[in-house]
């Protein structure tokens, strides 16, 4: 069964701090493995991008990595800002799985 | 980056009418565009894939003549939920693809009373 699994369902932390998101993935066939933040109420938009054959990918203060032998992706976020806030979904697949996401929220 | 638009952003109607949700790539062509519907806090659920110029691909489950898509233009595709009620009120969205990257329009709040 095609699905994407993330954990925690939600997440608090203090603005400066670090986090890691989690994402267990059994899709086929896969092609990429997607991670976006979404804002409430705005359309996701695309942090990070990788194929099989990536490890890990930056983005800015986003740094996501792919274990294609788990199944696995996390999404690291490092010093952490108020307009952090927001879901962080993971999709992967050819025909695109989006998971359920992770709610952040960055406190003051 | 690619740029994806949405009409209207939220629309509030009454049960019965037929509403019309626009989505347009701005500043590249798109041959395939996708259309989602997310209730809250949880995650996408793919509706339909739209390809320009022929008939939308729907996901099981989605019914066809109550969600009526054309892809007229490759800059261009519409979704028009017919005959609306009130389960049909959710967060509508939109996207393009551009080689790999897969761009988001800003979603349409949809509230049928």
């Amino acid at each position: 069964k095609n699905q994407v699994e993330q954990s925690p369902q939600s997440l608090i932390i203090l603005e400066g701090k670090n986090c890691t998101l989690q994402c267990n993935y059994t899709v086929s066939p896969f092609s990429n493995l997607r991670w976006y933040k979404q804002d409430t109420g705005r359309g996701p938009v695309s942090l990070t991008i990788m194929t099989f054959s990536e490890n890990t990918k930056s983005n800015g203060r986003y740094t996501a990595t792919l274990d294609a032998d788990t199944k696995q992706s996390s999404l690291h976020i490092t010093a952490s800002q108020l307009s952090d806030s927001a879901s962080y979904i993971c999709a992967g697949g050819f025909k695109t799985i989006f998971g359920a996401g992770t709610r952040l929220f960055v406190k003051a | 980056g690619a740029v994806v638009s949405q009409h209207p952003s939220w629309v509030i109607c009454k049960s019965g009418t037929s509403v019309k949700i626009e989505c347009r790539s701005l500043d590249f062509q798109a041959t395939t565009m996708f259309w989602y519907r997310q209730f809250p806090k949880q995650s996408l659920m793919l509706m339909a894939t739209s390809n320009e110029g022929s008939k939308a691909t729907y996901e099981q489950g989605v019914e066809k003549d109550k969600f009526l898509i054309n892809h007229a233009s490759l800059t261009l595709s519409t979704l028009t939920v017919t005959s609306a009620h009130p389960e049909d009120s959710s967060f509508y969205i939109c996207s393009a693809s551009e080689r790999r990257a897969q761009y988001f329009g800003p979603g349409t709040r949809l509230l049928v009373l």
